[in-house]
């Protein structure tokens, strides 16, 4: 079975850009979950997204935005970009349960975005 | 708060010789915990995890992590390291919906000849 995908693998932008990152989760997983991954805030939560609603969201700002599709495709975009958005921006799948729960996160090999 | 504390941030090993990576969690709900690898460039892998049960867990590539919880720990450990197991360690810890992780800072394993 095929991993988490995710594309592009790398970005370059300017400081007040925008840019959307796409995350193909693995076959029957209908939970994607982004996170930010930087050298001094390590890794963290932005969203869970399930059945095209976003049911969890971390501590970011508005710029940050997230869909899901009814694949269970998901995009992320970051709007006016800053330079503290360079990051590694990782995507997870998961099953989930009748119950509404989640089980294991797999990751994909995530986006590097570089803010200039 | 909900947090994931790794103490160590880089650790050097000898290759052949054991392994024990430190994780403490503190958590108001029944923990879920994680133990992922990456390594440069890559996103993370999935070595083992704890939902309940047993706690002491078997993962991939010869790890095995104990749960404790009256010290709120998930220390991850392998007998003997090979030098393909440099990488970074990061410990997690989830609740029973599972949809927020959180992470601890990561330890580096380097592993010297």
């Amino acid at each position: 079975k095929a991993g988490v995908t995710q594309t592009p693998r790398y970005l370059i932008k300017t400081r007040g850009q925008q840019v959307t990152l796409s995350c193909s989760p693995i076959s029957g997983h209908r939970s994607v979950s982004w996170y930010q991954q930087t050298p001094g805030q390590g890794l963290q939560f932005l969203f869970e997204y399930f059945s095209e609603t976003q049911r969890n969201k971390g501590n970011f700002p508005g710029r940050f935005s997230g869909r899901q599709f009814s694949n269970s495709r998901s995009e992320m975009n970051v709007s006016t970009l800053e330079l503290g958005d360079s990051a590694l921006y990782l995507c997870a799948s998961s099953l989930v349960w009748t119950s509404g729960n989640t089980d294991t996160q797999y990751f994909g090999p995530g986006t590097r975005l570089t803010v200039l | 708060a909900q947090s994931v504390t790794q103490p160590d941030i880089h650790i050097t090993v000898s290759e052949g010789a054991s392994l024990e990576l430190r994780c403490n969690y503190s958590y108001g709900a029944t923990p879920y915990l994680f133990w992922y690898v990456q390594s440069p460039g890559q996103g993370l892998q999935l070595l083992l995890k704890y939902f309940s049960g047993d706690t002491l867990v078997q993962g991939i590539k010869g790890f095995e992590a104990e749960f404790k919880r009256s010290q709120s720990s998930f220390n991850l450990r392998k007998p003997s390291v090979h030098w393909s197991d440099a990488a970074e360690y990061f410990c997690a810890v989830g609740d029973q919906a599972g949809t927020a992780l959180i992470f601890g800072k990561g330890t580096t394993l380097s592993v010297s000849s």
